[in-house]
């Protein structure tokens, strides 16, 4: 199946300090989304990229669809203690399956107050 | 509250036993996506159900594992004589018709499944 490499694993971070984070797939998505999942909660979408080489922006988040269309990353400006939580990119395939999301396996983000 | 709502939020069940858990999507959404979730993983495409259809059940093991969306009340994944292996989260998402395409799938809570 399909496999996207999400890193890092685990980030443990000072308040106030910038993250970034990154997916890579070895093949091409249609879209690109990045969740927020807190602890025995669902996923929440944080933001959605639809065109290659997308740059797109929620209040401290940025996350970038690549030219190649095969990566993805999302930074966080001056992180506050509630950005704890694991971060998890999805990738969607255009074509008759395009409803599945292939998600990466998380990025577990500490914030040190 | 109008957001996906999943029940029972945990379960736990001895093997062998039968686990239903339930779903009802967002109000005015007509699609319905369950995904998996075991400890430290992403989650994984199970089965994408419209009411009465299922639509793409290719994510969804082949024996014990069963899905529907009736046309009245929430949609049920089924597991069958359980195995601690199916010890996870199962998570229900929904979308509307426009926002299919888009990737753009509203998240239940999920129901955590412990099989002792």
């Amino acid at each position: 199946g399909q496999q996207l490499n999400q890193s890092p694993q685990s980030m443990f971070i000072q308040e106030g300090e910038d993250v970034s984070m990154n997916c890579t797939s070895s093949s091409i998505f249609n879209t690109w989304l990045w969740y927020k999942q807190d602890p025995g909660e669902g996923p929440v979408l944080l933001i959605a990229l639809y065109k290659a080489g997308e740059l797109t922006s929620n209040g401290r988040l940025t996350a970038q669809f690549g030219i190649t269309r095969k990566d993805s990353f999302l930074n966080i400006s001056a992180s506050i203690p509630s950005d704890v939580g694991i971060y998890f990119c999805a990738g969607q395939h255009s074509g008759g399956s395009n409803y599945k999301l292939t998600f990466g396996k998380g990025t577990l983000l500490t914030v040190n107050p | 509250n109008a957001g996906v709502m999943q029940n029972p939020r945990h379960l736990v069940r001895r093997r062998g036993q039968e686990a239903r858990l339930r779903c009802s999507p967002m109000k005015g959404h007509s699609h319905v996506y369950w995904y998996r979730q075991l400890p430290e993983e992403g989650l994984k495409f199970m089965v994408y159900l419209q009411k009465e259809n299922i639509i793409d059940e290719s994510g969804m093991p082949k024996e014990r594992f069963s899905a529907e969306f009736p046309k009245e009340g929430p949609s049920i994944l089924r597991i069958q004589q359980v195995v601690r292996g199916d010890s996870a989260a199962y998570f229900c998402a929904s979308s509307h018709q426009g926002k299919r395409d888009t990737g753009e799938l509203f998240f239940g809570e999920g129901s955590r499944l412990t099989v002792l």
